[in-house]
């Protein structure tokens, strides 16, 4: 099975950068996937690291490490509508490549 | 393009009762899934599919059934409801497993079981 962990809930100031860390453990990785969810809405797709390193996305940047297990995404010049879940989920090459979902990180964004 | 459609948004079940969600997709995805959410619990996998007339069970598979007769359709039964179904319900479809495409999601059906 896989297990992953990510903080409950994160607290930061409009305007500055925050890092949402995720840890897993799973045989056969496959890739890491980074989603936002707004409160009542569906996630949407962020991001996807399979090799190792930094992957830049405007504001957003997700980072892999393989060997360490860990991943984060860093997003910065926060605005209030980065309030929001972030999820992280890991593929493997077991159970037909269906991700599994972490807990989600919940991001309050205040002035 | 519509992307995921599921149909309830809403839904209010007497326990006992059945029912299905439906979901369509229209993008040509191969792989398509059904998630649960509840509060502190994250998404977790109920049933998933890999292409037409495939299935297979997720993490919380019990008092749920699907099909995949066709490409576009992945309904979720429920057989006889109850409380514990209480949760919002995701479809997902992605083109395939292994690249990195996301999975695009529904808007959701919000389900209570009285």
């Amino acid at each position: 099975g896989q297990n992953i962990d990510q903080p409950t809930e994160m607290t930061a100031t409009e305007g500055a950068i925050v890092q949402i860390n995720c840890t897993y453990q799973t045989s056969g990785f496959n890739g890491l996937f980074w989603y936002q969810q707004h409160a009542g809405e569906a996630p949407t797709f962020l991001s996807y690291n399979v090799l190792d390193g930094l992957e830049e996305k405007g504001r957003f940047s997700s980072f892999l490490s393989r060997s360490k297990g860990y991943s984060y995404l860093l997003l910065k010049e926060l605005q209030m509508k980065d309030s929001a879940s972030y999820l992280c989920a890991v593929r493997s090459r077991g159970g037909s490549y269906i991700p599994t979902f972490g807990r989600g990180t919940s991001l309050i964004v205040h002035p | 393009n519509a992307g995921v459609t599921q149909t309830p948004k809403f839904q209010v079940l007497k326990t006992g009762q059945s029912m299905t969600l439906q979901c369509a997709q229209d993008m040509n995805h191969e792989y398509m899934s059904w998630y649960r959410q509840d509060p502190g619990m994250g998404l977790r996998l109920i049933h998933y599919s890999v292409g037409a007339g495939i299935t297979d069970q997720g993490e919380v598979p019990n008092g749920y059934n699907v099909s995949r007769s066709t490409t576009e359709d992945f309904p979720l039964r429920l057989l006889s409801a109850a409380p514990s179904q209480t949760s919002v319900y995701f479809c997902a479809s992605s083109y395939s497993g292994r690249e990195n495409y996301g999975y695009t999601f529904g808007s959701g059906t919000r389900l209570t079981v009285v």
